[in-house]
């Protein structure tokens, strides 16, 4: 496997359900990111890791948790999401945060709530 | 707040030039970035400008003077395969990226 991967490609849930995604990078990058992408709207940056601590939370709603055991992988953790959180949920890493770190994304989550 | 404007959709020709702007209201600026993504696909590293001055990648250019109010991306000899969204993203003085809703390029032979 090579760059980030993110599992699974499509997510079909309920409003009652509990799912995580799980996101995996192979370029050895210390900072990692959660971001939200719906139609035609820009990116919403969610969370931030660099070296598995957060330091970036964007006013997200709870319903949303992040876990990031290592900085290899990020998790987001879903539980009574609502119909409007349905959209492409991308992961992304770096080196770190400086300017010229380039992100590099995963090919996303398409996650529909009912 | 803060906010990056880039035209909603361009048209342009199968061999042809086009230039996607870019403007920017943000808290500082550490870089502007350009990324490519096609339908259904991850957003891709195209191009980063930090200083004035022009950053050349094969077909692709970014130009960047701040100065002048200059902020684009230039696409030559289209292709098809180009038809695909231009995402800028600008990092504010928090080194956090501030994007743009994107730019739908369609391409017509």
């Amino acid at each position: 496997e090579t760059g980030v991967t993110q599992t699974p490609r499509h997510l079909v849930m309920g409003m009652t359900n509990k799912k995580s995604l799980k996101c995996e990078q192979h370029l050895g990058h210390n900072a990692m990111y959660w971001y939200k992408q719906s139609a035609k709207k820009p990116l919403e940056l969610m969370f931030v890791y660099n070296f598995k601590e957060q330091t970036e939370n964007n006013s997200v709603p709870s319903r949303f948790s992040p876990e990031c055991p290592n900085s290899s992988h990020l998790f987001l953790h879903l539980h009574t999401l609502q119909p409007e959180d349905s959209a492409l949920y991308l992961c992304a890493s770096s080196q770190g945060l400086a300017g010229a770190d380039t992100q590099y994304f995963g090919p996303g989550t398409r996650l529909t709530v009912l | 707040g803060q906010n990056i404007d880039q035209p909603t959709e361009m048209t342009a020709t199968e061999g042809a030039i086009v230039q996607i702007n870019c403007t920017y209201q943000t808290s500082g600026f550490n870089g502007l970035f350009w990324y490519q993504q096609h339908a259904g696909e991850a957003p891709t590293f195209l191009s980063y400008n930090v200083l004035d001055g022009l950053e050349e990648k094969g077909r692709f250019s970014s130009f960047l003077s701040r100065s002048k109010g200059y902020r684009y991306l230039l696409l030559k000899e289209l292709q098809m395969k180009d038809s695909a969204s231009y995402l800028c993203a600008v990092m504010d003085s928090n080194y956090q990226l501030i994007w743009g809703a994107g730019t739908k390029l369609i391409i017509k032979p």
